[in-house]
């Protein structure tokens, strides 16, 4: 069965720091998402993603990060200049399309900002 | 504004009890969808089902159930015959039925089930 894979799965990184999380969605997929978890809190949306262009993005999502889907497959997250505060886990999601609204999720990327 | 309440933070039980996890959730849309998601001590996040507004039907996947009420405005899960694998994170979460909306989550529910 297709997965949605992450690279890398552990990320520490020095405060001021660039860092670039990379996803994979399934290859069917069409919108794309990232939504981040502070340790022990809920699931928070970021960005959504569709054809090459950020559809939505929440206010955590400022000038410090960007989205790129530069080959057609590779789906990536940059935050510019890391802060203590970007420590999390950065889940990737897709999903197939408009009528089928069920996002699938990678297993994550803990991002440990020091 | 969306707004998913999962009011038990954290939940115990004894392997085999029965356990229903509580979500109650807020939208102005007519049409929406329901979800909800485990997320086991590994951290990824696996998603068990979705529910449309229109369809109020119950819905049984073996161990697993959930009763969606409109009129109440709750989706609540319930584990029959808990196991100790069943131990994980759940997470309501809510979405419109509309282009490329995201999900707004509930802040979860922690389940421990003790052997």
């Amino acid at each position: 069965e297709p997965e949605v894979t992450q690279t890398p799965s552990h990320q520490v990184t020095q405060m001021g720091q660039e860092v670039i999380l990379r996803c994979v969605p399934i290859s069917n997929h069409l919108y794309f998402y990232w939504y981040r978890q502070i340790l022990g809190q809920k699931v928070e949306f970021l960005v959504s993603f569709y054809n090459n262009e950020i559809s939505e993005k929440s206010e955590i999502f400022d000038d410090q990060f960007s989205v790129e889907r530069p080959d057609g497959s590779n789906f990536t997250l940059k935050i510019r200049s890391t802060k203590l505060e970007d420590s999390a886990m950065y889940f990737c999601g897709g999903r197939l399309a408009v009528a089928d609204y069920e996002q699938y999720f990678g297993p994550g990327t803990r991002l440990t900002v020091t | 504004a969306q707004k998913v309440t999962q009011a038990q933070t954290e939940i115990s039980v004894v392997e085999k009890e029965d356990v229903t996890l509580d979500c109650v959730y807020e939208t102005r849309d007519t049409t929406y969808y329901l979800f909800w998601y485990k997320q086991p001590p590994s951290g990824e996040l696996v998603f068990l089902i979705r529910r449309n507004s229109f369809d109020e039907q119950n819905e049984i996947s073996g161990r697993y159930s959930w009763n969606f009420q409109k009129s109440t405005s709750s989706f609540n899960f319930t584990i029959t015959a808990s196991q100790v694998v069943d131990s994980a994170v759940y997470f309501c979460a809510l979405s419109e039925a509309r282009g490329n909306t995201p999900l707004v989550f509930g802040k979860g529910t922690r389940l421990s089930v003790i052997a």
